[in-house]
């Protein structure tokens, strides 16, 4: 059974600093990540993606993938309150399904 | 707004009765995904299409579900004597048929069965 691991939270970080959401999976053939956030009573949204080891970068957020470790984590550089939502980890399970974790709660306050 | 539609958004049964859900993929993807997503886990597969052919299903997918997609456009997915532990939403997502696959999620359609 494939399987992805987040931190249920919520994970509390004041408004401006870095927020650390990290997951990790078990089927060390996994080639693709995703992370997405959600909204409470709406659907997932992807922020970004990542196949590489390594660091990706996009405006606030950044993704850290190392698979020896099959550890995956999403930063949040200078947390505002619309940041508060769900982030989910997501794994390419094969045959084209993504195998999700739980979900980190994330809440940014003032 | 990915452009990904699902219909109805929100759908109240009684339990036996028969629901069925539609998604609209983005029109230049090939690839169509079902999952569920119940309180506080994230979504578990159910299904995937590549235009008409469905080409996965999951064992969480039992006798009482069926998902179509006739044409290679839009889809559906029925769920024949609902129970209450079908309560769930519903995700529809699309992508292209790339080796890294990145899905696009529609709104989803909440159902509770009473």
């Amino acid at each position: 059974q494939k399987e992805v691991e987040q931190n249920s939270g919520p994970l509390s970080v004041p408004e401006g600093a870095i927020a650390s959401l990290n997951c990790t999976y078990s089927d060390r053939g996994s080639q693709s990540f995703f992370w997405y956030r959600q909204y409470s009573g709406k659907s997932p949204e992807l922020i970004m993606f990542i196949y590489s080891n390594g660091d990706k970068e996009d405006g606030r957020f950044t993704a850290q993938l190392n698979k020896a470790s099959q550890y995956v984590s999403l930063l949040i550089r200078d947390s505002q309150p619309s940041d508060s939502a769900t982030y989910l980890c997501a794994v390419n399970g094969g045959y084209n399904k993504l195998i999700f974790g739980a979900g980190t709660r994330l809440a940014v306050h003032p | 707004d990915t452009g990904v539609s699902q219909d109805p958004r929100h759908k109240i049964t009684k339990r036996g009765q028969n629901v069925t859900f539609r998604c609209d993929p983005i029109s230049e993807h090939n690839r169509l995904y079902w999952y569920r997503q119940t309180l506080g886990q994230g979504p578990e597969f159910l299904t995937y299409f590549q235009n008409e052919a469905q080409l996965e299903k999951s064992r969480l997918l039992s006798d009482r579900f069926s998902a179509e997609r006739p044409k290679g456009s839009f889809s559906t997915l029925e769920i024949q004597r609902t129970e209450q532990g079908d309560s769930a939403m519903y995700l529809c997502a699309s992508s292209l048929p790339r080796t890294q696959e990145t899905q696009y999620f529609g709104p989803g359609t909440r159902l509770l069965v009473l």
